[in-house]
């Protein structure tokens, strides 16, 4: 199974865009690349998906590297809200999930 | 509009009882799902089942057994629950389409003495 590699944290000030990098350099070509994300004391929850092409949805941006080799989540103005446990995951079949990125939002 | 419901959302046990989780779903979904996930770590598959009367091992499968008689439901059993069993389990399902994302429950938060 093809593993991601992210940072175990990272800081933001509200209001402020943030960009949460993901690594999977083991990326084989049908593997779509998906976000999570987990509140406290919540399952986690979809975020976003892509393949190949950068993705917008109402909740975040997906930007993929051209050689697929690494994907950033991007948070165009956190909210205390979005403070939670990201994860970045490759999905064959089935998910590995990682520890994921502990998101702080400052306010 | 259920989802994925998870029973019971809490529980305690002794060391050496079993129990039985059950998990819902109600999007007619393929494939389903139990992780674990310990305190400030994250989820670890325990098992997975691709269709109705099929299981298969994930990555910490000792100690658990699964059953899927039906589509709509996801057992997971503890025939002998150990103190290192204290968990939060978490329920997912999913279409098969990779694209398609999981649909998590709440979880069930168990703690065995």
């Amino acid at each position: 199974d093809a593993k991601t590699t992210q940072p175990n944290s990272m800081e933001s000030n509200e209001e402020e865009p943030v960009h949460l990098p993901c690594n999977h350099s083991t990326i084989s070509g049908t593997d779509y690349i998906h976000w999570y994300r987990q509140l406290p004391s919540q399952g986690p929850e979809y975020v976003i998906h892509g393949l190949t092409s950068n993705v917008n949805n109402r909740m975040a941006s997906l930007a993929i590297a051209e050689d697929r080799k690494s994907s950033t989540l991007i948070l165009h103005r956190a909210t205390l809200r979005d403070a939670a446990v990201y994860y970045c995951i490759l999905k064959a079949y089935k998910y590995i999930f990682g520890t994921g990125t502990r998101l702080k939002v400052l306010a | 509009n259920a989802g994925v419901t998870q029973t019971p959302k809490f529980r305690v046990l002794k060391t050496g009882q079993s129990m039985t989780l059950l998990c819902a779903q109600d999007m007619n979904h393929e494939y389903m799902y139990w992780y674990r996930q310990d305190p400030g770590m994250g989820l670890r598959l325990i098992h997975y089942s691709v269709g109705e009367g099929t299981t298969a091992k994930g990555e910490v499968p000792d100690g658990y057994n699964v059953s899927r008689l039906k589509k709509q439901n996801f057992l997971l059993g503890l025939e002998s629950a150990a103190p290192s069993q204290t968990s939060v389990y978490f329920c997912a399902s999913s279409s098969p389409r990779p694209w398609q994302p999981q649909h998590f429950g709440d979880g069930t938060r168990l703690s065995i003495l």
